[in-house]
C-alpha cells in the first residue's frame, strides 16, 4: 500500500522564480495538508484541502497557493521565491477529521 | 505565541538508560495529540494518537501518556536505533494540527 508520495524530492530554484510541488495522498485519504519545515524546527501549517477546496490556512503569504484535484492529489505553488522559502515541504493526508496524518518524505527546496 | 512546547530540546542517552520527553500545550478544544518520529531528511512517521486525559498507548520501547495540559513520551531501555527527533502535535479547532519543535534524542551504544 503506497503511502503519501511527493515529487520532486529535491529542487533548487533561483530567487524570484516560481515552483510547483506535487503530492499524492495515501489510498483512501481525502484530506491533504501542506507544511513547511525549516531546519531544526517543527513543521509549520501552510494550508489544508478537502473536496478540492482550501478549508483553512496558516500564517503564510498569498505567494503560497495550492490546488486539490478530483483524485485527491494536490499541488503547492510558491511564487516570487525568497531565500527564506528554503525548507523541507511536507504533504500529509488523512481519511478525515480526528485521524492520524500520514506524511510523505517531503520535497527539499533550496532557493539561491 | 508557542502553542506546543517540547522539552528537553536535545537529549543524549546511554543505551538502556530510560528517560521521558515532555510536550505541553496551550490550545483550547483539544481534539487529539499525536506523537511522530522523524529521521534526518525524512517525513514524520506516525507513532501514537491520544484523545483524552488518562489515555496511554504503547509500542515496543515507547509509551505515550496524556494529561489535561501535557503529554509524555517514555522511552524504556532505548537502543541506538531509537535515535531520532520526536515531534508532538495537537489537533484543535477546525482540524488544525500544530507542532512543537521536537525532542532530538541520541542514544549512545
Amino acid at each position: 500500500d503506497a503511502g503519501v508520495t511527493q515529487s520532486p524530492t529535491h529542487l533548487i530554484k533561483t530567487r524570484g522564480q516560481q515552483v510547483t510541488l506535487r503530492c499524492s495522498p495515501k489510498s483512501g485519504h481525502d484530506t491533504v495538508s501542506w507544511y513547511q519545515q525549516a531546519l531544526g524546527q517543527g513543521p509549520q501549517f501552510i494550508f489544508q484541502y478537502y473536496e478540492e477546496e482550501e478549508r483553512q490556512r496558516g500564517n503564510f503569504p498569498d505567494r503560497f497557493s495550492g490546488h486539490q484535484f478530483p483524485n485527491y492529489s494536490s499541488e503547492l505553488n510558491v511564487n516570487a521565491l525568497l531565500l527564506g522559502d528554503s525548507a523541507l515541504y511536507l504533504c500529509a493526508s488523512s481519511p478525515g477529521e480526528d485521524y492520524g496524518y500520514t506524511f510523505g518524505s517531503g520535497t527539499r527546496l533550496t532557493v539561491v | 505565541e508557542d502553542q506546543v512546547t517540547q522539552s528537553p530540546e536535545a537529549l543524549r542517552l546511554q543505551e538502556g538508560e530510560s528517560s521521558s520527553l515532555n510536550c505541553s500545550y496551550t490550545v483550547s478544544g483539544l481534539r487529539g495529540l499525536f506523537w511522530y518520529r522523524q529521521d534526518p531528511g525524512k517525513g514524520p512517521e506516525f507513532l501514537f494518537t491520544l484523545y483524552s486525559a488518562g489515555e496511554e498507548k504503547e509500542k515496543e520501547r515507547l509509551k505515550a501518556t496524556l494529561t489535561k495540559k501535557e503529554s509524555f513520551l517514555h522511552i524504556t531501555a532505548p537502543k541506538p536505533e531509537d535515535s531520532a527527533t520526536y515531534l508532538c502535535a495537537v489537533l484543535y479547532g477546525n482540524n488544525r494540527l500544530a507542532f512543537g519543535k521536537g525532542n532530538q534524542v541520541v542514544v549512545i551504544p
